[in-house]
């Protein structure tokens, strides 16, 4: 089945970048995704990048995608201490109304 | 806003109970999910409804069982309810196009 994967866990220190990645299976999905859920609550959406485009920016966040590699990228920059989440990747498997998500990772921002 | 919410944030149930746990959203949206979320296995989703009365299996349905019988309301049963069912519960809903909104999640413990 169409799996997605991503590192369990990322340390920073305030005012960097940070780079989340993941990987994926599906080569056709219409959609890719980047979810954050704070510590005891739902996912909320981050920001979507549509599958013909390379990168979106968005403030803070960059997201890139390379569709040869099917990996995708969340950036953050000048991370502050509110960005300490779990960040989950998700691909639409196409042709259906499933959603694929990833393992999460754990971003810990140190002050 | 759309709205998602879940009837309880956390829940203490004994092993054998039936449990219920109730979602609903306030947008018309069509599909509407069920997702567990463990640590290191992300979310797993347990079933999805498509329409009213409408309902498939998603990954991980065994020991679980779902209700739509109104479109805002989707119902996710346990029938008999066991240790290996305390996760974190995330409902959903989405209508055709691009996302997902999530709840803020159920916290069950099966003792």
């Amino acid at each position: 089945g169409e799996d997605v994967e991503q590192s369990l866990f990322l340390s920073v220190r305030e005012g960097d970048s940070s780079v989340i990645n993941c990987t994926y299976t599906d080569s056709s999905s219409t959609y890719l995704y980047w979810y954050k859920q704070e510590p005891g609550a739902g996912l909320q959406l981050l920001t979507y990048i549509f599958s013909n485009m390379d990168m979106k920016q968005d403030q803070r966040l960059t997201v890139l995608l390379n569709k040869k590699d099917k990996h995708l990228s969340l950036r953050i920059a000048d991370t502050q201490t509110g960005d300490s989440a779990i960040y989950f990747c998700a691909e639409r498997e196409s042709g259906t109304y499933k959603y694929i998500f990833g393992t999460g990772t754990r971003l810990k921002v140190l002050a | 806003d759309v709205k998602v919410t879940q009837s309880s944030r956390y829940l203490v149930k004994r092993t054998g109970e039936k449990v219920f746990l109730e979602c609903v959203q306030d947008m018309d949206h069509e599909n509407m999910f069920w997702y567990r979320q463990d640590p290191g296995l992300g979310l797993r989703l347990i079933y999805f409804s498509y329409d009213v009365k409408m309902k498939e299996k998603g990954d991980i349905p065994e020991g679980y069982s779902v209700s739509r019988e109104k479109k805002e309301r989707f119902s996710l049963i346990l029938e008999s309810a066991s240790t290996n069912q305390t996760s974190m519960y995330l409902c959903a809903s989405s209508s055709d196009r691009v996302r997902e909104y999530f709840g803020p999640g159920t916290r069950l413990t099966v003792l």
